[in-house]
């Protein structure tokens, strides 16, 4: 039971650069998540998705990309990083929308960008 | 607007004592979950115990329970006889029906003391 992977775990990148973080899901899950943690803000979400080819935005998404091709994965795309944007990213899935679904939680990605 | 709120930053707790974590809620929708989160300090988020807003009775999972009063949008975790490796990061984060995404608090840091 693999559940939801994210790579790379650590990344160091500069400022201007694209980077690509990627999630990973086994357990066909409808809907997935990305959020960013930064020190006291909780998580804060950046995008949602509720099926293949339906995303939308959460409460902070600018400067950010995703994507939804297939069910299992949630790439999250910064297109022009800057040094605001260096957080701990978690990618999170759901089953569904009932309200006794919890998220389940990746291992996260640190990113560094200089 | 959803809202969660912490507001115990750090708390120490000796080891085998009872110890309550704080957390109100703000929200208009008559339907809604409840949920609370570890985070360690390897930085996995890992699911505790969830209560729904239509829950007669107190979620409890294992040494967790959830004290749930609606009427004062207070859903605290209280952890019985903690352990040295309760010490972690503590989120409890929310969804209703109709907004289908999680609000998380600021989290509260927990240190069991031996």
């Amino acid at each position: 039971d693999a559940g939801i992977t994210q790579s790379p775990r650590y990344k160091i990148t500069e400022t201007g650069r694209q980077v690509t973080l990627m999630c990973h899901q086994t357990w066909s899950h409808s809907y997935m998540f990305w959020y960013r943690q930064d020190l006291g803000h909780g998580l804060r979400l950046i995008y949602y998705s509720a099926a293949a080819d339906i995303t939308d935005k959460g409460e902070v998404p600018d400067g950010y990309v995703v994507s939804r091709s297939k069910t299992e994965n949630f790439p999250l795309t910064l297109e022009s990083a800057t040094r605001s944007q260096t957080s701990v990213y978690f990618c999170a899935s759901s089953r569904d929308r009932d309200l006794d679904q919890p998220q389940h939680f990746g291992d996260g990605t640190r990113l560094s960008i200089l | 607007a959803q809202k969660i709120t912490q507001t115990q930053p750090g708390m120490f707790v000796q080891e085998k004592e009872a110890v309550t974590l704080d957390c109100t809620y703000d929200t208009s929708d008559p339907s809604y979950g409840l949920f609370w989160y570890k985070q360690p300090s390897s930085g996995e988020m890992i699911f505790l115990i969830y209560q729904g807003s239509y829950d007669q009775q107190n979620a409890t999972e294992g040494r967790y329970s959830l004290n749930f009063q609606k009427a004062r949008k207070s859903a605290n975790l209280v952890i019985s006889a903690s352990q040295l490796g309760d010490s972690a990061m503590y989120f409890c984060a929310m969804t209703s029906y109709n907004f289908n995404k999680f609000y998380f608090g600021s989290g509260t840091k927990l240190n069991v003391k031996p």
